[in-house]
C-alpha cells in the first residue's frame, strides 16, 4: 500500500518569505499527485495536481510543485507567502485504486 | 455547479444515538468518497462508491458504521450506535472517470460531535 509522508508538521513564515513543503511518498507505479489546502474552518480545496509530463506544474494562488520521480517527492512551494496562506496543507496521492492516501498534513501560519 | 453538498453541518448527539449523514456529489460523477478527519489519525479513507456500487469498505471501521448509495445523487453514512471516538469531521467528495486522470472534489464536511 502507498504511503505519504510530511515532514514538516507545523512551518512558521514571516509575509514574504518563501515557502517549500516536502512531501515524498512510497509506491513503485504510476501516480498521481495533489496538494490540498485547508483554511481553518473550511473544506478541501484544490491547490494543484499532477498526472504526467512536465514535473513542475503552477497551481492557484501562485503555488508550484515539482515532481521528482527519482526523490518520490512532490514538494510545494510559493517564493512570497501572504499572511492569508495560513492554513493547513495536505499531498495526497492516487493510483489506480482511485482513492487518495494523505499524508499528515503541515499546518502553516504567516505572521503579518 | 453547486460542487459536492452535506448535511448537516454540524452534528451533536448522545453516545448510542444513531447518526446519519448525508452526500450530494457533483452532478455527473461517478465516483463518491467518504473520508474522516481526526487529530489523532488525520484524513482517512472509509469507503467509495463507483456507479453507486461499493468498491473498498476496508477503512469502515467496524460494523458501527454503513453507507449506501441508493442513486447517482445521494449518499448516506450511518453510525449506530454512535461513541465518543467517533467525533471527528467526516467529508464526502466525488470525481469523475478521466482516464485515471480523477480530481476529487471536497464538500464542506460533517463536523459531529459526540458526548
Amino acid at each position: 500500500a502507498q504511503s505519504v509522508s510530511q515532514h514538516n508538521h507545523h512551518v512558521i513564515l514571516s509575509e514574504a518569505a518563501s515557502l517549500e513543503l516536502g512531501c515524498n511518498y512510497s509506491y513503485g507505479g504510476t501516480v498521481n499527485l495533489f496538494w490540498y489546502v485547508q483554511y481553518p474552518g473550511q473544506h478541501l480545496q484544490l491547490l494543484l495536481k499532477y498526472f504526467s509530463g512536465d514535473p513542475l506544474v503552477k497551481g492557484i494562488k501562485g503555488f508550484e510543485a515539482e515532481f521528482i520521480k527519482s526523490k518520490f517527492s512532490f514538494n510545494l512551494r510559493k517564493p512570497s507567502v501572504q499572511w492569508s496562506d495560513t492554513a493547513e496543507y495536505f499531498c495526497a496521492v492516487s493510483t489506480g485504486r482511485r482513492a487518495l492516501t494523505f499524508g499528515s498534513g503541515t499546518r502553516l501560519q504567516v505572521q503579518p | 455547479d453547486a460542487g459536492v453538498i452535506q448535511s448537516p453541518r454540524h452534528e451533536v448527539t448522545e453516545m448510542g444515538q444513531e447518526v446519519t449523514l448525508r452526500c450530494k456529489p457533483i452532478s455527473g460523477h461517478d465516483y463518491l468518497f467518504w473520508y474522516r478527519q481526526t487529530m489523532m489519525r488525520g484524513l482517512e479513507l472509509l469507503i467509495y462508491f463507483n456507479n453507486n456500487v461499493p468498491i473498498d469498505d476496508s477503512g469502515m471501521p467496524e460494523d458501527r458504521f454503513s453507507a449506501k448509495m441508493p442513486n447517482a445523487s445521494f449518499s448516506t453514512l450511518k453510525i449506530q450506535p454512535s461513541e465518543p471516538r467517533d467525533s471527528a469531521v467526516y467529508f464526502c467528495a466525488s470525481s469523475l472517470t478521466s482516464g485515471g486522470r480523477e480530481t476529487q472534489y471536497f464538500g464542506p464536511g460533517t463536523r459531529l460531535l459526540v458526548l
